[in-house]
């Protein structure tokens, strides 16, 4: 079965600055989708960010970037330029693009604190 | 506006009445499935369904039962609940089973 783990359960970072969240995963399988998901306090999953694994560029989405290495099976999240609208939970999750039922397997989430 | 909306957003309920969390869709999806989350453990998926009458179990489906009679709908029903299913719960939906999926606001259910 797949697994992601997410080895920082909380990180802070100054504002303006840039913080990168860890991700690993654990799979088998060579086609498959990585999100990162946020959770502010509103408790709202929004999608941050998306990495098909057969594509070798990098996601990027204004100031939110991953850094996908597949042999290594790391996905991690860079925030440039921090703003405190960042400060949420943040899930990292994996999505099979072979099993039937395709389910999102998440990791247990990294709290991301901006200090002002 | 193209949205996944869940009722109710809180509830406080005693073991053993039964209850409903809805979850509606409008935007067409055809894959639906409900999420608890839990301190340190992140999401768990419970259910899924690929299509209308197309269910089946996730990872955590012990208690809890659901049904897809439109494409639009997918419930989520507690027959008995008990303390342990005090969670956060998410329905979500996609497109196919292999895209981004879209998350409701949310359920805060306690069970006492």
């Amino acid at each position: 079965a797949q697994t992601v783990t997410q080895s920082q359960p909380e990180m802070s970072v100054q504002e303006a600055e840039t913080v990168t969240l860890s991700c690993t995963y654990d799979t088998s399988e060579s086609d498959y989708y990585l999100f990162w998901y946020k959770q502010p306090p509103s408790r709202q999953m929004i999608l941050v960010i998306r990495q098909e694994a057969y594509k070798q560029q990098n996601a990027t989405e204004n100031r939110f970037s991953v850094n996908f290495q597949k042999a290594a099976k790391s996905f991690s999240l860079k925030i440039s330029d921090s703003q405190l609208g960042d400060a949420a939970m943040y899930f990292c999750a994996y999505r099979s693009l072979i099993k039937y039922g395709n389910k999102l397997v998440f990791g247990a989430g990294t709290i991301l604190r901006v200090k002002s | 506006e193209a949205q996944v909306t869940q009722n109710p957003r809180y509830l406080i309920t005693v073991t053993g009445k039964k209850l409903t969390v809805t979850c509606s869709q409008n935007m067409n999806h055809e894959y639906m499935s409900w999420y608890r989350q839990d301190p340190g453990l992140g999401l768990r998926q419970i259910y899924y369904s690929m299509n209308v009458e197309v269910t089946d179990k996730g990872d955590v489906p012990e208690g809890y039962k659901v049904s897809r009679k439109e494409k639009r709908n997918f419930p989520l029903i507690l027959e008995s609940p008990s303390p342990n299913q005090t969670s956060l719960y998410f329905c979500a939906s996609s497109l196919t089973g292999h895209t981004e999926a879209f998350f409701g606001q949310g359920t805060r259910l306690t069970v006492v």
